[in-house]
C-alpha cells in the first residue's frame, strides 16, 4: 500500500524557517517524481514545487522561488521542503504527492502537515 | 501561466441528481486535464485524467469530457459520499495549475 506521511509542520514567526519531511513507503520511491502542494485555510490548491526521480529537474512556483528548496533522499525514501523567509501567506496545509504518471498527475497524497506563520 | 476557471464555485443538489462542473483553461491544454475530489480535512483524490479517463477504483458515475480549453466533469447520479469539493488541474505545463474549486453541497 502506498503511503506518504508528512511531518515537520508547526508555528513559526515571520522570517523564520521550517523543514518539512515526507516519508514514502509501499512503492519504489526512486522511480517517481514527487511534489509539494499547499492549501491555505479555506482556500484552493496551489502547486509549490516538483522534483524529478533523480533530482535532475526541479521546479518552483513563483510565490516560493528563492525561499523554498525541495530535495529528496532516495536511499531514505524521503522528500523534503526547506522553507526559509516564511511569510504569513505561506500559512497552509502542505501535502506531499506522488506524480504517478510522469505528467504532474498526482495519484497519491499524504495527509498533510499544517504550517502556521504568525507572530 | 495557464489559468483555470471553474464554474460554478458552489452548487446545491440532491441525491440522485445529475451534476455538471465546468473548467475552462486560459489556453488550449490538449486534454491534459485532471479532476480531483476533496472532502473536508482530507487530501485530494484523483478521479479522472486525460480529460475522460477514470482513475482505477473510481465509480463509473463519474465521467469527463471536453477538448481545447473547455472541460466538464459529470456525476450521473449524485450519491451521499459525493458531497465534496472538486478541483480541475491542467498538467499541460510544468507545475500544473488548479481551478479554484467547486463545492457540491446537499440541497
Amino acid at each position: 500500500e502506498v503511503q506518504l506521511v508528512e511531518s515537520g509542520g508547526g508555528l513559526v514567526k515571520p522570517g523564520g524557517s521550517l523543514r518539512l519531511s515526507c516519508a514514502a513507503s509501499g512503492f519504489t520511491f526512486s522511480s517517481y517524481s514527487m511534489n509539494w502542494v499547499r492549501q491555505a485555510p479555506g482556500k484552493g490548491l496551489e502547486w509549490v514545487s516538483s522534483i524529478s526521480s533523480s533530482s535532475s529537474y526541479i521546479y518552483y512556483a513563483d510565490s516560493v522561488k528563492g525561499r523554498f528548496t525541495i530535495s529528496r533522499d532516495n536511499a531514505k525514501n524521503s522528500l523534503y521542503l526547506q522553507m526559509n523567509s516564511l511569510r504569513a501567506e505561506d500559512t497552509a496545509v502542505y501535502y506531499c504527492a506522488r506524480d504517478g504518471y510522469g505528467d504532474y498527475l498526482l495519484d497519491y497524497w499524504g495527509q498533510g502537515t499544517l504550517v502556521t506563520v504568525s507572530s | 501561466d495557464i489559468q483555470m476557471t471553474q464554474s460554478p464555485s458552489s452548487l446545491s443538489a440532491s441525491v440522485g441528481d445529475r451534476v455538471t462542473i465546468t473548467c475552462r483553461a486560459s489556453q488550449g491544454i490538449s486534454n491534459s486535464l485532471a479532476w480531483y475530489q476533496q472532502k473536508p480535512g482530507k487530501a485530494p483524490k484523483l478521479l479522472l485524467y486525460a480529460a475522460s479517463r477514470l482513475e482505477s477504483g473510481v465509480p463509473s458515475r463519474f465521467s469527463g469530457s471536453g477538448s481545447g480549453t473547455d472541460y466538464t466533469l459529470t456525476i450521473s447520479s449524485l450519491q451521499p459520499e459525493d458531497f465534496a469539493t472538486y478541483y480541475c488541474q491542467q498538467y499541460y505545463s510544468t507545475l500544473g495549475t488548479f481551478g479554484q474549486g467547486t463545492k457540491v453541497e446537499i440541497k
